[in-house]
C-alpha cells in the first residue's frame, strides 16, 4: 500500500537554526498538509497546499514557517529561525482531493527537538 | 482550540467486547468527521469517516455514530482485539483540507 515517507525520523537542532523536514506524499495525491503535535498536546494543523500554493495556513505558521515542493516528488516544512517551542512531532500529510470525504493519509513523523 | 473534546484520555475492554469512544463538538459546520489511530513511532492512520447528513457508517468491526443535535460522535468497535489497542483521534472538517484533532484516547485491549 502506497504511503507517505518522512526523512529524517529524528531531527536535532541548536535554537536559531534553519531546519528543513522533508516528505514524499502518496504519488498521486495532489493535496499535501503538514501538521504538528507537540508533547501531551493535540494533532494542530499548520497548512495545506495544493496547485504549488499555499491553500490554508493557521495561526501558527507564521513568517517562521514556509513550505515548498521542489520538484515532482518532495513536499518540505523550513522553519527559519528556530525557537525552543517548535519542539514537536511534525506530521506531513498528503490526500486525493481536498474534501472531508478523502482521508488524509500521514507519514509517521520527524520528531525536532530545539536545544 | 476546544471546538473537538474527547473527554475520556484512556479506556480499557476486554478482548471480544465492544469498545466505544466518544468525541464531542461545538462547531456546526463541519461536514466530515473522521477517526484515525494511532499506534506508538507511527502516524495516524485512517480509519472510518462520515458525513455530516448521515447518522452511521460501518466498516467490517468498526462503526461511527453521528448525533447532530447533540453535537456528539462515538466509534464502536466490536469485537474488540489486543491489536486495536493504540490512541484513537476523532478529526473534524469544515474547510477543505483542514483538520481539527480531539485530543486522542488510549484504548487497551485485555487479552
Amino acid at each position: 500500500e502506497p504511503e507517505v515517507t518522512q526523512t529524517p525520523s529524528h531531527q536535532v537542532t541548536q535554537m536559531g537554526q534553519e531546519v528543513i523536514l522533508r516528505c514524499v506524499p502518496i504519488s498521486n495525491h495532489l493535496y499535501f498538509y503538514w501538521y504538528r503535535q507537540i508533547l501531551g498536546q493535540k494533532v494542530e494543523f499548520l497548512v495545506s497546499f495544493y496547485n504549488n500554493e499555499i491553500s490554508e495556513k493557521s495561526e501558527i505558521f507564521d513568517d517562521q514557517f514556509s513550505v515548498e515542493r521542489p520538484d515532482g516528488s518532495n513536499f518540505t516544512l523550513k522553519i527559519r529561525s528556530t525557537k525552543l517551542e517548535d519542539s514537536a512531532m511534525y506530521f506531513c500529510a498528503s490526500s486525493e482531493e481536498a474534501g472531508g470525504n478523502q482521508p488524509q493519509h500521514f507519514g509517521d513523523g520527524t520528531r525536532l527537538s530545539i536545544l | 482550540d476546544q471546538q473537538v473534546k474527547q473527554n475520556s484520555p484512556s479506556l480499557s475492554v476486554q478482548e471480544g467486547r465492544i469498545s466505544i469512544l466518544n468525541c464531542d463538538y461545538t462547531n456546526s459546520m463541519f461536514d466530515y468527521f473522521l477517526w484515525y489511530k494511532k499506534y506508538p513511532a507511527e502516524g495516524p492512520t485512517f480509519l472510518i469517516s462520515i458525513s455530516s447528513i448521515k447518522d452511521k457508517n460501518e466498516d467490517g468491526r468498526f462503526t461511527v455514530f453521528l448525533n447532530k443535535s447533540a453535537k456528539h460522535l462515538s466509534l464502536h468497535i466490536v469485537p474488540s482485539q489486543p491489536g486495536d489497542s493504540a490512541v484513537y483521534f476523532c478529526a473534524a472538517s469544515s474547510s477543505p483540507g483542514k483538520l481539527i484533532f480531539g485530543q486522542g484516547t488510549t484504548l487497551q485491549v485485555k487479552p
